[in-house]
């Protein structure tokens, strides 16, 4: 199976601060990871697909980088609705993996 | 707009079987892939298999030996069934969407199943 590492494990921010977070994967993906968010109590939602494709009605704050092994999640100015848990998942091979997540929560 | 309903019991023994459904609206369940997702309390995401429309299916290897999924294109649902529970296999469950992309793109509201005598 390919594992993936997301780090840091929390990140402490203010609104209007940038983020970046990182997610690392044991075997090369091409560009076939996904970013999703999590709020408490809510089913995780599709922010990034394919490394850097914005899905359906995400922000434009939102950015997704990366290829192969290194993949960036970016939110540029943090509103309040973004504090939350943000997970990437790989679907090049199966099964499917997700990371552990990482935690953007408020200074 | 897809939407997915998921039902089932919140309860069920050790030693039993786990049946969830989850019916799709607002499209036809043709020509993708469907999945299932758990996430214990406090944890990550597990993915637990995926199924294509025509009933081809993916499964967790760590799971496979007690899920089995299906679909019913005349009901437009999907549906699982996991064998054996402990209570390790305490968790809200997902049912989603993999999209054109192959990611998950469209997920139901969760359901916690709880696994106790």
């Amino acid at each position: 199976d390919i594992v993936l590492t997301q780090s840091p494990g929390t990140l402490s921010l203010s609104p209007g601060e940038s983020a970046t977070l990182s997610c690392r994967t044991s075997q090369r993906v091409d560009n076939y990871l996904a970013w999703y968010q999590q709020k408490p109590g809510q089913a995780p939602r599709l922010l990034i697909y394919d490394a850097t494709n914005r899905a359906a009605g995400i922000p434009a704050r939102f950015s997704g980088s990366g290829s192969g092994t290194d993949f960036t999640l970016s939110i540029s100015g943090l509103e309040p609705e973004d504090f939350a848990v943000y997970f990437c998942q790989q679907r090049s091979v199966w099964p499917r993996t997700f990371g552990p997540g990482t935690k953007v929560d408020l200074k | 707009q897809v939407q997915l309903q998921q039902s089932g019991p919140g309860l069920v023994r050790p030693s039993e079987t786990l049946s969830l459904t989850c019916i799709v609206s607002g499209g036809s369940i043709s020509r993708y892939y469907w999945g299932w997702i758990r996430q214990s309390p406090g944890k990550g995401l597990e993915w637990i298999g995926s199924i294509y429309s025509s009933g081809s299916t993916h499964y967790n290897p760590s799971l496979a030996s007690r899920v089995t999924m299906s679909v019913d294109l005349s009901q437009n649902l999907f549906s699982l069934r996991l064998r054996s529970l402990t209570a390790a296999d305490t968790a809200v469950y997902f049912c989603a969407r993999e999209g054109t992309n192959y990611f998950f793109d469209f997920w139901d509201q969760g359901t916690l199943v709880t696994v106790s005598s």
